[in-house]
């Protein structure tokens, strides 16, 4: 079965701080994604890689980095912590290629919480 | 830019009812859809993955169908039981990335 795992299930930080939520899958997959959730607006894509060391951008990247230094790992960065970034923080990788290798397995979340 | 608008929102039967979960996308040209079961304050849950080319997959009470000239999936679960209750998103991956409906919460009471 595949892994994802996220490195915190409940985080509460301050406004201003830095902070990083880690995602490891152990897969070998080579997509990584991740995704915000917020009531009433859905899943939204912040960034994914497709590779180590590469970086895209998805549909709100404002105000997040991302990294991938290992093909396990994909690490999601908020430089200057906001309250506005409070949301379910979502991981998940998948293989290239077609059909069911396009499927999409997930973290169990971070509920990040920005006072 | 593809939209995909899940309804009902929200359903509540009883168990041993059969029952229907819509998704629909504007833009035909997908690769795949996914059907995700999310349980409150937890992940997502891959249930089944259509490819594009077919009409329909199966999983034990689970049947996915999928019509992409008019943009259309549904998520068939018979025989349902409390267990079930849970929310269930559709998505449908484009060039590169998936695309979310905002789901069905659903409630199936004993």
């Amino acid at each position: 079965d595949v892994k994802v795992t996220q490195s915190s299930r409940y985080l509460v930080k301050r406004t201003g701080e830095k902070v990083f939520l880690e995602c490891v899958q152990d897969m070998d997959h080579e997509n990584m994604f991740w995704y915000r959730q917020d009531p009433g607006l859905g899943l939204r894509l912040i960034y994914f890689s497709y590779d180590v060391k590469m970086k895209e951008k998805g549909d709100i990247p404002e105000g997040y980095s991302v990294s991938r230094e290992k093909k396990e790992r994909f690490s999601l960065i908020l430089e200057s912590a906001s309250t506005n970034q409070t949301s379910m923080y979502l991981c998940a990788s998948s293989e290239t290629g077609t059909g069911r290798r396009n499927e999409q397995f997930f973290g169990p979340g971070t509920r990040l919480t920005v006072l | 830019k593809q939209e995909v608008t899940q309804i009902p929102a929200a359903l509540s039967v009883p168990e041993g009812e059969n029952l229907v979960l819509n998704c629909s996308f504007t833009d035909s040209a997908i690769y795949n859809l996914q059907w995700f079961r999310q349980d409150p304050g937890k992940g997502l849950t891959s249930l089944l993955l259509i490819q594009s080319s077919q009409r329909e997959q199966t999983s034990g009470r689970l049947n996915a169908s999928l019509d992409k000239s008019s943009g259309r999936s549904t998520l068939y679960i018979a025989a349902s039981q409390p267990g079930d209750s849970a929310t269930y998103l559709c998505a449908v991956k484009g060039y590169s990335t998936l695309t979310f409906g905002k789901g069905t919460m659903l409630l199936v009471s004993p």
